[in-house]
């Protein structure tokens, strides 16, 4: 089954500091994988995506993620975070006619 | 200009109650979405329009019905509200409907059902 985990459902860190956040996917064929982040009282926005190709991919706002086939990762960077990234991340997965499996989501605090 | 815009933002309905919450979007695309959020933040599909044609149903219990009267717009009308239904609802659309397409999703809807 199509399934996508986001192992860290908070994680804090001090603004200007570097930021990973874990996704691992489940997916028969291959992956279209996206990271959409939702700030507060907000709709999702895309981050990045991947779909082919190389397999680091740059987003808005400074993110970037790595595809890992041989790990089942997608997992999204920065590397110095500002205050106004502070947000819920969610990773997903395109599945057949387009159906996005999201997963749970990860919380990202940021301390001044 | 707003692309993917949804009314109302907010509704607050007792038990039992009939309510639709509207989508609309201008971007063109041909394929709109109804997402359900949680109290946990996960999201869920519940179905997928491409040109007005139901194309993703998901295991939705059937007081959720889908209407898009045309390619702009996707209403979701709810019949005998159930506490459980509180929840965000996001619309969203995509250009096509591969599985590679981006979805816009819109601001959300969040219902409180009491």
């Amino acid at each position: 089954a199509q399934s996508v985990t986001q192992p860290d459902i908070h994680i804090t860190v001090s603004e200007g500091a570097s930021l990973e956040l874990r996704c691992n996917y489940s997916y028969g064929a291959t992956p279209y994988l996206f990271w959409y982040v939702q700030s507060p009282g907000q709709g999702l926005q895309l981050l990045l995506k991947y779909f082919s190709g190389d397999t680091l991919v740059q987003g808005i706002k400074g993110f970037e993620a790595e595809f890992k086939r041989s790990q089942s990762s997608f997992n999204l960077r920065k590397p110095s975070v500002h205050w106004s990234d502070a947000a819920e991340y969610f990773c997903a997965v395109g599945a057949v006619t387009n159906k996005l499996i999201f997963g749970a989501g990860t919380r990202l605090a940021v301390h001044p | 200009d707003t692309a993917v815009s949804q009314t109302p933002k907010y509704l607050v309905t007792q038990m039992g109650n009939d309510k639709s919450i509207k989508c609309e979007q201008n971007l063109g695309h041909d394929t709109m979405y109804w997402y359900k959020q949680d109290s946990k933040k996960f999201l869920k599909i519940m179905f997928s329009y491409n040109n007005k044609e139901l194309i993703i149903n998901e295991t939705v219990p059937n007081r959720f019905s889908p209407k898009s009267p045309d390619k702009a717009h996707l209403n979701l009308h709810i019949n005998s509200l159930e506490l459980g239904d509180s929840a965000v609802y996001f619309c969203a659309s995509s250009l096509l409907a591969g599985d590679t397409d981006t979805q816009y999703f819109g601001p959300g809807t969040r219902l409180t059902v009491l």
